[in-house]
């Protein structure tokens, strides 16, 4: 079974710092990665998502990420982290067999942090 | 704004009511699926449909259930309401059943008393 694993409950970064959000995955086959934003009493904003091809990949609001095939990760970057960017980030993998069925499967979130 | 819209915003009501939350997925979109997001489960899909017909299940209580109609809207029913279906709703829409990203709504707060 497809699953994600978020190791940090809370992560807290400088403003101006680089920022890192951490993300496990563990699937058969291909994995369709995504990271998504919920910001207080909002949804969840789509800001980027690993299909295939480059293992860097850039997304909303100067986010980006990577993905390690080798480690299976695809952790969440920005080089220069805002007080704005406080809010909660998840990583999802989607779930396969491809055309039966297309939910996401959640980690347990990661609140992040900054300060000016 | 993603396009999803989902009403109402909030919901309060009593232990053993039924309630009714509707989504309206964005314009073309033929998949629809739903989440239910609280503290102790995190966010936990709960069913899936995909033009009218019902494609996926996953942890959706016998209480619940959904439908979508001709004109592509949702509706999650949540029957025998009990406190620990406390949580926020959310609908999500994609358009297809492809590997792309979903979008969300804003979510519906459902809150038993």
């Amino acid at each position: 079974a497809q699953s994600v694993a978020q190791p940090e409950d809370q992560v807290n970064v400088a403003e101006g710092n680089p920022l890192t959000v951490k993300c496990t995955y563990s699937v058969s086959g291909n994995p369709y990665l995504f990271w998504y934003v919920q910001y207080p009493n909002r949804g969840l904003q789509f800001l980027l998502k690993y299909i295939t091809g480059d293992n860097l990949v850039k997304g909303s609001y100067g986010f980006e990420a990577e993905f390690n095939k080798s480690q299976t990760s695809f952790h969440l970057k920005k080089p220069s982290a805002l007080v704005s960017d406080s809010a909660l980030y998840f990583c999802a993998v989607r779930d396969i067999p491809y055309n039966q069925g297309g939910k996401l499967i959640f980690g347990q979130g990661t609140e992040l942090s900054v300060k000016p | 704004d993603s396009g999803v819209t989902q009403t109402p915003k909030h919901l309060i009501t009593a232990t053993g009511q039924r309630v009714t939350l509707r989504c309206s997925p964005r314009s073309g979109d033929l998949s629809v699926y739903w989440y239910q997001q609280s503290l102790d489960q995190g966010l936990q899909f709960l069913i899936q449909y995909y033009n009218g017909e019902e494609r996926a299940k996953g942890n959706i209580l016998e209480r619940f259930s959904a439908q979508q109609f001709p004109d592509l809207h949702s509706e999650l029913n949540l029957s025998s309401l009990e406190l620990g279906d406390s949580a926020l709703y959310f609908c999500a829409s994609s358009p297809s059943e492809g590997a792309g990203e979903q979008f969300f709504g804003p979510g519906t707060r459902l809150t038993v008393l």
